[in-house]
C-alpha cells in the first residue's frame, strides 16, 4: 500500500534555531516528492520538488534532500523564524501520469521567541 | 499573483442535505482537483478533472459526490446527502498541466460542518 510517514509529529523550536523534518515513503513507482507548507486554515503551498535523480535542493532557508534508495526525504529549515510556524507536509507522486498524490501525515512546527 | 479561490469559507449543514462547494481555479489552468482533510488527519485526494470529465478518483469519491465545471471559471463539488463523517476541510486545487511534475495550487479551503 502506498504510504507516506513523517516524523516528528510535532516540534517546538526556538526562533533562530535549525530543524530537520523527516519523510519516509513506500509509494511505487515513484515520480517525485514535494514538501508543502500549510499555515493553519490555509491550503498547502509548495516549497520544493525532488525528482528521482536529485539528492538535494534549496529554496531560501529550506533545504530538501532525497535518498531514493532508502525512500527517505528530509526538509531542513535554517535560522527559523516565527513565520515558519506551520504544518510541513511531504507529498509523493506516482509516475505514469497519475494525478493522484499521497500526502504524508505532516509535522506541526511551532517556532517560539 | 493569481490564486485559487473557494466559497464559502465555512458551510454548516444538516445531515442528509445537499451541499455545493465552489472553487474558481487559476484562469489558464486545465486540471482541477478536490481534496479533503478531516480535522487532525492528513489531506486525502478525492478527484481530478480534465477536459470536462473525471480523470481519476479515489475510493472516497463514491456516488454521493459529483463534480462539475458549469461555466468557464467555476469548479464545483456536490455532496448529495451529507453524512456526519463528511465534516472536513475541502480543498480545491488546479494545475496548468497534467504531467508528473505539475505543481498543484491549492485554495484556502471550505470548512464543511455536518450536524
Amino acid at each position: 500500500k502506498n504510504q507516506v510517514e513523517q516524523s516528528p509529529q510535532s516540534l517546538i523550536i526556538l526562533e533562530g534555531k535549525n530543524c530537520t523534518l523527516q519523510c519516509n515513503y513506500t509509494v511505487s513507482p515513484f515520480s517525485n516528492l514535494r514538501w508543502y507548507k500549510q499555515d493553519t486554515g490555509r491550503g498547502p503551498v509548495s516549497l520544493t520538488i525532488m525528482t528521482f535523480s536529485e539528492n538535494t535542493k534549496s529554496n531560501g532557508r529550506y533545504t530538501a534532500t532525497l535518498d531514493a534508495d532508502t525512500k527517505q526525504s528530509s526538509l531542513h529549515i535554517t535560522a527559523s523564524q516565527l513565520s515558519d510556524s506551520a504544518s510541513y507536509i511531504c507529498v509523493v507522486r506516482l509516475s505514469g501520469g497519475y494525478q493522484k498524490v499521497t500526502f504524508g501525515t505532516g509535522t506541526k512546527l511551532q517556532v517560539i521567541p | 499573483e493569481p490564486e485559487v479561490t473557494q466559497t464559502p469559507s465555512h458551510q454548516v449543514t444538516q445531515m442528509g442535505q445537499e451541499v455545493i462547494l465552489r472553487c474558481v481555479p487559476i484562469s489558464n489552468h486545465l486540471y482541477f482537483y478536490w481534496y479533503r482533510q478531516i480535522l487532525g488527519q492528513k489531506v486525502e485526494f478525492l478527484v481530478s478533472f480534465y477536459n470536462n470529465e473525471i480523470s481519476e478518483k479515489s475510493e472516497i469519491f463514491d456516488d454521493q459526490f459529483s463534480v462539475e465545471r458549469p461555466d468557464g471559471s467555476n469548479f464545483t463539488l456536490k455532496i448529495r446527502s451529507t453524512k456526519l463523517e463528511d465534516s472536513a476541510m475541502y480543498f480545491c486545487a488546479s494545475s496548468s498541466t497534467g504531467t508528473d511534475y505539475n505543481e498543484q495550487f491549492f485554495g484556502p479551503g471550505t470548512r464543511l460542518t455536518v450536524l
